[in-house]
């Protein structure tokens, strides 16, 4: 069974640009969640999708938003980049949710200068 | 507001001991406890523990929740070099948020 893949996996944008990334979840999966990892703030949830609708939502500023389509796969959208939106971005499936563990994809590394 | 917090921040063994990690946490409706194991690259998933007390065990990791202390523990017998990992914990909420701790960074050294 393939894992969870996002795309890209590397980006560089500059400051007030927005971005777009990727998420394919574990064939089945219908929950996908993202994360942001930084060195400062370690593991942050951002939130979560089940069958097309935001089940969950972190502390992020309305500027981070998402969407899950019929297939699962999902994307998250940051507009109007800060340096601070530098991270490594995590998205990970799972069959019933967040609460029962999750299985990660490799992360997209994002750049803003 | 709720948070999880992880002892010690890092730790040094030698092959052949035995550690044990901690993870208190405070989250409102609780729900679950995860751990995580991450390397290079990203976290794979351990063990869910529950307010059950049930003990989970996979080789020689094992781990298990104390619902009155609001911790668990995550013990790994006989460490291997492939065991050198940052191992993290997150409280999941009712509605399914996770607040991460802040991970311990293990370091086996043969």
């Amino acid at each position: 069974k393939a894992g969870v893949t996002q795309t890209p996996r590397y980006l560089i944008k500059t400051r007030g640009q927005q971005v777009t990334l990727s998420c394919s979840p574990i064939s089945g999966h219908r929950s996908v969640s993202w994360y942001q990892q930084t060195p400062g703030q370690g593991l942050q949830f951002l939130f979560e999708y089940f069958s097309e609708t935001q089940r969950n939502k972190g502390n992020f500023p309305g500027r981070f938003s998402g969407r899950q389509f019929s297939n699962s796969r999902s994307e998250m959208n940051v507009s109007t980049l800060e340096l601070g939106d530098s991270a490594l971005y995590l998205c990970a499936s799972s069959l019933g949710g967040t609460q029962y563990g999750q299985y990660f994809g490799p992360g997209t590394r994002l750049t803003v200068l | 507001e709720d948070k999880v917090v992880q002892s010690p921040l890092s730790l040094v063994v030698h092959e052949g001991d035995t550690v044990t990690l901690n993870c208190s946490y405070e989250v409102t409706n609780f729900r679950s406890l995860l751990w995580y194991k991450q390397e290079k690259k990203a976290p794979t998933f351990l063990f869910m523990l529950t307010s059950s007390g049930i003990e989970k065990k996979s080789g020689r990791l094992s781990s298990i929740l104390d619902k009155k202390e609001l911790s668990s523990i995550l013990n790994i017998t006989a460490t291997q070099t492939g065991d050198s990992a940052i191992y993290l914990c997150a409280g999941v909420e009712a509605g399914g948020k996770l607040i991460f701790g802040q991970g311990t960074e293990l370091s086996v050294k043969p």
